[in-house]
């Protein structure tokens, strides 16, 4: 089975601070993503990876940066958070077929 | 470009009566859709998806598919709901403008009542 994991379930930051947000797959696939998900918004992609060091942005990439040194590892940071900054936050893994494999995902909150 | 539109963020069912939850995708292309669920505190999980093959598609938990190019819906059916599919439901397209872009829907959150 694939297995997507993600450092933290739950983050409690306060405004201005740098938040790293981990993701780990074991499926050796290329393609990784980071979302946010927000009530009747659906998932909006911040940024996705398409091989190490390689990195493009989504819709929503204000705020953010991303670093993928190693295969299995896509990081999302924030420079500085922000209270708008607060939502749940996925990682994805993508297979060869586009299937996607999430983690369990990390609810990051921003005071 | 391409978009998905979930046509209810609700639904309501009682169990062991069909459920129907509804989708509408915009394409350029022959699109490939999917349907993931994700229940409460989880990750989303692959119920389903089409590929252009057969337009019927079976998924996992008795969910299936149909895809219908004349309308360019997707919807999502099952015959009998149980209570463990009370669960949030997102239709997706895949984009093909290099291939890489994934554009979720609003979702839909479904409700089963004993």
């Amino acid at each position: 089975d694939v297995k997507v994991t993600q450092s933290s379930r739950y983050l409690v930051k306060r405004t201005g601070e740098k938040v790293f947000l981990e993701c780990v797959q074991d499926m050796d696939h290329e393609n990784m993503f980071w979302y946010r998900q927000d009530p009747g918004l659906g998932l909006r992609l911040i940024y996705f990876s398409y091989d190490v060091k390689m990195k493009e942005k989504g819709d929503i990439p204000e705020g953010y940066s991303v670093s993928r040194e190693k295969k299995e590892r896509f990081s999302l940071i924030l420079e500085s958070a922000s209270t708008n900054q607060t939502s749940m936050y996925l990682c994805a893994s993508r297979a060869p077929n586009y299937e996607q494999y999430f983690g369990p995902g990390t609810r990051l909150t921003v005071t | 470009a391409q978009s998905v539109t979930q046509l209810d963020s609700h639904v309501s069912v009682s169990e062991g009566t069909p459920v129907l939850l509804r989708c509408n995708y915009s394409s350029s292309y022959s699109p490939s859709l999917f349907w993931y669920v994700q229940h409460p505190n989880k990750g989303l999980q692959l119920l389903l998806k089409y590929t252009s093959a057969a337009t019927l598609v079976k998924g996992i938990n008795g969910f299936e598919a149909e895809f219908k190019k004349s309308e360019t819906s997707f919807h999502l059916t099952k015959p009998s709901a149980h209570m463990s599919d009370a669960a949030e439901y997102f239709c997706v397209v895949r984009g093909l403008g290099g291939g890489f872009k994934t554009i979720f829907g609003a979702g839909t959150r479904l409700f089963v009542k004993a």
